[in-house]
């Protein structure tokens, strides 16, 4: 079955140190892939997507996430972490269906 | 941001009554999806529309059903609430299946 997987459900990072959110999914073809981040009492908000070509995609404020098809991973990365960036942060993964599922999220802390 | 309203953004009813909850669009995208949201699940699709008068299941469809006579609007109707149906509901839009997705700003529903 297809799924997202998150293995870290809380990280807490020190503001201005780099951050790497692991995704890992399970789909037998090619995916499209996405990273959604929420902030405390707000909705998804779109990062970034990769649906084909170069496989390290620029996002919105500063992010990026690099497709690996040999790990079946989407990482979701930033270089130096702002205590705003403190959210929840969800891979998701378009099925066979067109559906999208989600992964578990991903709660990040930042400690000034 | 797109325009997507949810309405109530906070109601608490009782086990056994009928709520409606409403999302309102002013996108007019083709694809409609209901969320629900709990602790450690992410987002779990309830239903989701494809156009007027068309709507299809999604993996938590039990105890729901949802209506769209109107390109703008998605109902998503509790007929008989239950506790476990106490959550955040998201409504999401999208102009093409399985693309990115737009996030309203959720209601908060709370089943005694």
């Amino acid at each position: 079955a297809q799924s997202v997987t998150q293995p870290d459900i809380h990280i807490t990072v020190s503001e201005g140190a780099s951050l790497e959110l692991r995704c890992n999914y399970s789909y037998g073809a090619t995916p499209y892939l996405f990273w959604y981040v929420q902030s405390p009492g707000q909705g998804l908000q779109l990062l970034l997507k990769y649906f084909s070509g170069d496989t390290l995609v620029q996002g919105i404020k500063g992010f990026e996430a690099e497709f690996k098809r040999s790990q079946s991973s989407f990482n979701l990365r930033k270089p130096s972490v702002h205590w705003s960036d403190a959210a929840e942060y969800f891979c998701a993964v378009k099925t066979s269906y067109d559906k999208v599922i989600f992964g578990p999220g991903t709660s990040l802390s930042v400690i000034p | 941001d797109a325009g997507i309203t949810q309405s109530p953004r906070h109601k608490v009813t009782e086990t056994g009554t009928p709520v409606t909850l409403r999302c309102h669009q002013t996108e007019n995208h083709r694809y409609m999806y209901w969320y629900r949201q709990d602790p450690g699940h992410g987002l779990r699709l309830i239903h989701y529309s494809y156009g007027v008068k068309d709507t299809d299941k999604g993996e938590v469809s039990d105890g729901y059903s949802v209506s769209r006579s109107k390109t703008e609007d998605f109902l998503l109707t509790l007929e008989s609430a239950t506790s476990s149906q106490t959550s955040v509901y998201f409504c999401a839009i999208s102009p093409e299946r399985g693309n990115e997705q737009f996030f309203g700003p959720g209601t908060r529903l709370t089943v005694l």
